[in-house]
Formats: C-alpha cells, structure tokens, sequence
C-alpha cells in the first residue's frame, strides 16, 4: 500500500496568513494525487486533482503542486471558512489511500 | 447536478452483517469511465476507502476488508450497494458514497454521509 503522509497534523494560523501543507507518499504517484476539505459533521470537499488542477466553484487562492513523492497544498490568504481538515488522498494505485488529515485552526 | 445520499441501518449488533445503498442522480454508471466508490471515517479519525464500482463492473475493494465486502450496483434504481459481514464495534463510522467521474481521478462528489454504530 502506498503510504501519504501529511505534515504539520495541526497548524494554528491567522486570517490572511498563508499557509502550506505537505503530504508525502511512501512511493511515486506520478500526478494522481487529489486534496479535499471536510468541516466537522460534513462530507469531504473536493478541492484540487490531478495534482495542481482546481475543482470547479473553488476559490482560486488554493492551489497545489508537487508530482511523484512531494506535493502540496497552498492557500494563499486564509479566509474564516477556510478552517477545517485537509486531506491529500492519492489515486495511483489500489488500494486508495488517504493521509492522515492537517487539522487548521484560528490562532 | 450531481447528488448521492446513503441510507441503511444507524444501529447493528456485532457479528451482524451491514448493508448500505448508496442512491444517486445527475448521472449514470453505465456511463464510461464512471465509478462510485465507499469511504468510512471513524470518529475523530481519518478516511478510509472501502470500495469501488466501475461502469464496466470492475469492482475494487480494500485488501485489509476485502473478504468481508461486496459491493454491487442496480443500474435500474441508480443504486449502489455495499454489504460488509462480521461487524465490529471498530466497525462504527460515518460510511460515504461518492461519485468519482473516471479511473484515475477524484471522487468529485459525495454523499452527506450516514453514521453506523456497531453495539450490542
């Protein structure tokens, strides 16, 4: 199984700031790599796939990069409703893996 | 647009067998490359991909529960169930159903989720 693991698991930031969150695979994934946002007691949100492609309706302050091992997601200026859980989730190879989730919170 | 929604039992006794139907619209899974796919999460944890359906009926699970997991599809109803044997109170999650528009790519769209509770 490929693993993903993200860093940091939690991060603390402020309105405006901008923030980075990097999920490693334990093995090349080439671009398969997608991010979602869940807020508490909802469904995940799809966000970027492919990588580095923006999901339709989705603001353009987030992006991703990174292809084989090393990918991340950027969102430039935080909004309120951008504090949530973010999780990379790779679509390589079966079985389908997700990393463990960043947690970001309002300092 | 896009919508799914999953529906089955909120309470099932350890051993029990878990059924789910995941019920969709906006699309059809006889359309090629179209798949949908179960997700779990665990409270407070992360996801965790269960299986897959395709258009073309190739079906994928995870190798950790693949002998206690079948998932089918009812093309007639826009339905795609998932049934998982032997429950466990580890079982309990929140089980999601979503759309994932072709092999190789995101699951797009989801379904709000239903939570399960494994207890006696």
């Amino acid at each position: 199984d490929i693993q993903l693991t993200q860093s940091p698991s939690f991060l603390s930031a402020s309105v405006g700031d901008r923030v980075t969150i990097t999920c490693r695979a334990s093995q090349g994934i080439s671009s398969y790599l997608a991010w979602y946002q869940q807020k508490p007691g909802k469904a995940p949100k799809l966000l970027i796939y492919a990588a580095s492609t923006l999901e339709g309706g989705v603001p353009s302050r987030f992006s991703g990069s990174g292809s084989g091992t090393e990918f991340t997601l950027t969102i430039s200026s935080l909004q309120p409703e951008d504090f949530a859980t973010y999780y990379c989730q790779q679509l390589d190879s079966y079985p389908i893996t997700f990393g463990q989730g960043t947690r970001l919170e309002i300092k | 647009q896009i919508t799914l929604k999953e529906s089955g039992p909120t309470l099932v006794k350890p051993t029990q067998t878990l059924t789910l139907t995941c019920t969709f619209s906006g699309f059809s899974l006889s359309t090629s490359g179209v798949g949908v796919g179960w997700i779990r999460q665990p409270p407070g944890e992360a996801l965790e991909w269960l299986a897959l359906i395709y258009w073309d009926d190739d079906k994928r699970y995870s190798p950790s529960l693949k002998s206690r997991l079948t998932i089918t599809e009812d093309t007639s109803k826009s339905q795609v169930v998932l049934t998982m044997t032997d429950m466990d109170p580890v079982d309990t999650a929140t089980y999601y159903c979503a759309h994932k528009r072709l092999r190789g790519g995101p699951m797009d769209s989801w379904g709000p989720g239903t939570l399960v509770t494994v207890s006696s």
